[in-house]
């Protein structure tokens, strides 16, 4: 089983629409999660962190849930801008040993 | 604004044959990471420090050495290049969680 799993993809949106991605990770150890986003053929570059709290950044709403070992993103009102890969990324204490899931690719359609 | 830089872009090798991927952050990060990512895998962690002089594998260490003299820079040495590690190679550095990439080497071993 991989440490990082997360929803199969494409996700094919049209403009407006509302999506959401899942994650769940295996090693209860862990202590940081992240979302990542990856253009094609570029690096990744941070999204959001997640906390238990769960928090928010403009249409962006990301929330963890530890006792299930599950994080998730939520986007809202999407734009054509927004497609990409998103990775949900999980740290173990200190943020090392940071471990990636495999991504899921988002296409929005005007 | 350098941040990380990793050398060389494109590389293309022979199976056998050794080099030597470089990396350097210039933002006083203690811990740093290499990445492959192939389609449809994600990004896999290959080896990452927690400084100068400390070192530890990731989830694919196989075919790969790493060092870490200086806390500015963590290369990854091919030993004997093989086709499988056709990919695209991430260096990221941090400092508390979020991790700065470089913009990747793509290497092909024929």
């Amino acid at each position: 089983r991989k440490e990082v799993e997360q929803d199969p993809g494409p996700f094919n949106v049209p403009e407006g629409a509302t999506v959401a991605f899942n994650c769940t990770y295996s090693n209860s150890a862990s202590q940081s999660f992240f979302w990542y986003r990856q253009d094609c053929r570029k690096e990744p570059k941070l999204l959001m962190s997640v906390y238990s709290s769960g928090n928010e950044d403009g249409r962006f709403t990301a929330q963890l849930n530890r006792a299930s070992q599950y994080i998730s993103l939520l986007i809202r009102d999407s734009k054509l801008s927004d497609s990409a890969t998103y990775l949900c990324v999980v740290s173990e204490a200190g943020g090392f040993k940071t471990i990636f899931g495999a991504g899921t690719r988002l296409f929005v359609k005007a | 604004n350098a941040g990380v830089t990793q050398t060389p872009k494109f590389q293309v090798l022979k199976t056998g044959q050794s080099m030597t991927l470089q990396c350097a952050q210039d933002m006083n990060h203690e811990y740093m990471s290499w990445y492959r990512q192939d389609p449809g895998m994600g990004l896999r962690l290959i080896h990452y420090s927690v400084g100068a002089g400390i070192t530890d594998q990731g989830e694919v260490p196989n075919g790969y050495n790493v060092s870490r003299s200086t806390t500015e820079d963590f290369p990854l040495r091919l030993l004997s290049a093989a086709p499988s590690q056709t990919s695209v190679y991430f260096c990221a550095s941090s400092s508390r969680g979020e991790l700065f990439f470089g913009e990747g080497s793509r290497l092909t071993v024929l």
